[in-house]
């Protein structure tokens, strides 16, 4: 069973704060890390795919890293605004030239005005 | 582009009724998925497709069918309903170009209560 796992479950900042959230995925059978944007009530937006060890990818104020060796992946946000407020998702993608996406529960952010 | 639509948004069904819930793309992607979206379980995926004539299993396919005999279409069918398949539903498609897959692209949800 592949396990994909984000920490925290939640997290509550001011606005203003930088914040980072946490994804652990299986190190062996790497294929490609996805991360999602998933607002209340919407449906899941891409933010990115990342493919290759020591990848960084960046859009507005929100980057992502990727460790593939020992299977993490960090997104961070810079001066969170209440419009980041969202539950962010994580999704591994095993080895073989499918689309197959195990997901993480998401880290679910609120920020306060 | 509609994107990826899904029908119906919501659904009620009687334990042991059949329904299929129907998505279409219309960004000619060759992947589609299914997933079931539950409180504090995340997306769990059901089925997908990597192209017309060709599914396959996910973490959860147990109750459910799929058939693809299009790259637009991709319905997901509910045999006899159960009230453990209460939960939205999410259909999604994306490509690949370069060798990589790219993002997922999502249809709205179709939301399913089975009493």
């Amino acid at each position: 069973i592949l396990n994909v796992e984000q920490s925290p479950q939640s997290l509550h900042v001011q606005e203003g704060d930088s914040t980072n959230f946490t994804c652990s995925f299986p190190s062996s059978n790497f294929y490609a890390l996805h991360w999602y944007r998933w607002e209340t009530a919407k449906s899941p937006e891409a933010l990115f795919v990342m493919t290759l060890n020591g990848d960084e990818k960046k859009k507005g104020r929100i980057s992502a890293t990727l460790n593939t060796k020992e299977g993490y992946s960090y997104l961070y946000i810079k001066g969170s605004q209440p419009e980041d407020s969202a539950t962010y998702l994580c999704a591994f993608a095993p080895g073989g030239a499918t689309n197959k996406l195990i997901f993480g529960t998401g880290t679910l952010l609120a920020v306060q005005p | 582009n509609a994107g990826v639509t899904q029908t119906p948004k919501f659904q009620v069904l009687k334990t042991g009724q059949s329904m299929t819930l129907q998505c279409a793309q219309d960004m000619n992607h060759e992947y589609m998925s299914w997933y079931r979206q539950d409180p504090g379980m995340g997306l769990r995926l059901i089925h997908y497709s990597v192209g017309a004539g060709i599914t396959d299993q996910g973490e959860v396919p147990n109750g459910y069918n799929v058939s693809r005999s299009t790259t637009e279409d991709f319905p997901l069918r509910l045999l006899s309903a159960a009230p453990s398949q209460t939960s939205v539903y999410f259909c999604a498609s994306s490509f690949r170009a370069g060798g990589i897959h790219n993002e997922q692209f999502f249809g709205p949800g179709t939301r399913l209560t089975v009493l």
